[in-house]
């Protein structure tokens, strides 16, 4: 099993070009996460998703869309990058063991992504 | 919403030494508080968690203690290693919401041989 993978590793973006981040999983969970991680700030949620079909805000959706039109791919798009969105993107995902949400989520290995 | 707050930002420790991360959160209906450890340029990963229905946990070097009256809980790591150096993340969830977390702002270890 190949876990949480993320494509692309790296990326650099000029303020104002789009791209869609790719987050995979095979470990049928239900529940997938978008994250940025910014030094000193943690990890902030910026989508999420319950199931194949559903999206929702996180804490910092502003300037990101996300779609999972398939249970095993979660996607974050940038329709028009800013440097403030310059950071490091951490793709996760959980499973429903008990039907409460509370488990374990295993992180992807992580998308560099610059803005000039 | 839930803010989860963690102090000290960096931690110097000598080998052999323990450690301690604390962490308080604002929700009193949060109800799980995993710990991920994340080593330079690597991916977050759980270390230990713990349920609001435990106090304390221990998993060999690890502990998690839990006061949901203060609403805080710490990271106890007993006998560092220079392994142990990493950023380590608290987090706390009410379960809702597909169990999204709350992370802290994180701690950097550094373990001295």
């Amino acid at each position: 099993n190949a876990g949480v993978t993320q494509t692309p590793k790296f990326r650099v973006l000029k303020t104002g070009q789009s791209m869609t981040l790719l987050c995979a999983q095979d470990m049928n969970h239900e529940y997938m996460y978008w994250y940025r991680q910014d030094p000193g700030m943690g990890l902030r949620l910026i989508h999420y998703s319950v199931g194949e079909g559903t999206t929702a805000k996180g804490e910092v959706p502003d300037g990101y869309n996300v779609s999972r039109l398939k249970k095993q791919n979660f996607l974050l798009g940038l329709e028009s990058a800013a440097p403030s969105q310059t950071s490091v993107y951490f793709c996760a995902s959980s499973p429903d063991l008990a039907g409460i949400g509370n488990n374990e989520q295993f992180f992807g290995p992580g998308t560099r992504l610059t803005v000039l | 919403g839930e803010n989860v707050e963690q102090h000290p930002s960096t931690l110097s420790v000598q080998e052999g030494d323990s450690a301690v991360i604390k962490c308080t959160y604002s929700d009193s209906a949060s109800n799980y508080f995993p710990w991920y450890k994340q080593e330079l340029g690597k991916r977050p990963q759980l270390i230990i968690d713990i349920r609001s229905n435990v106090g304390e946990k221990k998993d060999q070097r690890i502990a998690v203690t839990l006061n949901k009256t203060a609403k805080h809980f710490s990271l106890h790591i007993t006998e560092t290693q220079p392994e142990d150096s990493a950023v380590y993340f608290c987090a706390a969830s009410t379960g809702n919401q597909g169990g999204k977390l709350i992370f802290g702002q994180g701690t950097e270890l550094s373990v001295k041989p």
